[in-house]
């Protein structure tokens, strides 16, 4: 089965530091990932894919095939970072979801 | 548009009632997914549709069932609800990419559910 495992539920640093979410996929050809991402009150929105190898707000993530890792890295956090992030792979039909870190940025 | 609406926003029931939550969306998506959000538990798939007429199961289906009748809506049942299904409930929809694979999915604003 396919699998998505983010290993920190909670995640806290001080802002103008890096940022790194983990995540990590079960090995299975060619994945397609995602990371999402819910802002507090606001509905669960995508923030980037790897297929796009874009910047968003700041972050970025590679996928490391090696490593079956696709972790999410932002050089300076920032205070409106703090957020629920969910890392996931396609499957077929469906997104398989990991469980999710909370990160806060501490003043 | 409005994109993905979900009704209600929040309900609180006893236990063994029954009740319907509806989302809808304008986005003309084929596929369509209820989710529940619980602590530390993450997002999990409860059931999904990809298409006007079809449903399948996900990963936590006990005690839900569901409808998709017209494309646009899809309606998540609870027919006896329990206190273990105290929880944030997430619509989301989605296009297909003809592939049997699914693109960027979109939520709704999350319907709190309290089962006393």
């Amino acid at each position: 089965a396919q699998r998505v495992t983010q290993p920190e539920k909670l995640l806290s640093v001080f802002k103008g530091a890096p940022v790194e979410l983990k995540c990590n996929y079960s090995y299975s050809g060619s994945p397609e990932l995602f990371w999402y991402v819910q802002y507090s009150r606001q509905r669960l929105q995508l923030l980037l894919r790897h297929i796009s190898r874009e910047s968003i707000k700041g972050f970025t993530a590679d996928l490391n095939k090696g490593e079956t890792s696709f972790h999410l890295k932002k050089p300076f956090a920032q205070e409106e970072d703090s957020a629920m992030y969910y890392c996931a792979r396609q499957g077929a039909q469906k997104l398989v979801f990991g469980q999710g870190t909370r990160l806060t940025i501490n003043p | 548009n409005a994109g993905v609406t979900q009704t209600p926003k929040f309900r609180v029931l006893k236990t063994g009632q029954s009740m319907t939550l509806l989302c809808a969306q304008d986005m003309n998506h084929e596929y369509m997914y209820w989710y529940r959000q619980d602590p530390g538990m993450g997002l999990r798939l409860i059931h999904y549709s990809v298409g006007e007429g079809t449903t399948a199961k996900g990963e936590v289906p006990d005690g839900y069932n569901v409808s998709r009748l017209k494309k646009q809506n899809f309606l998540l049942g609870l027919e006896s609800a329990a206190p273990s299904q105290t929880s944030v409930y997430f619509c989301a929809s989605s296009y297909s990419r003809g592939r049997g694979d699914a693109d960027t999915q979109y939520f709704g604003p999350g319907t709190r559910l309290t089962v006393l």
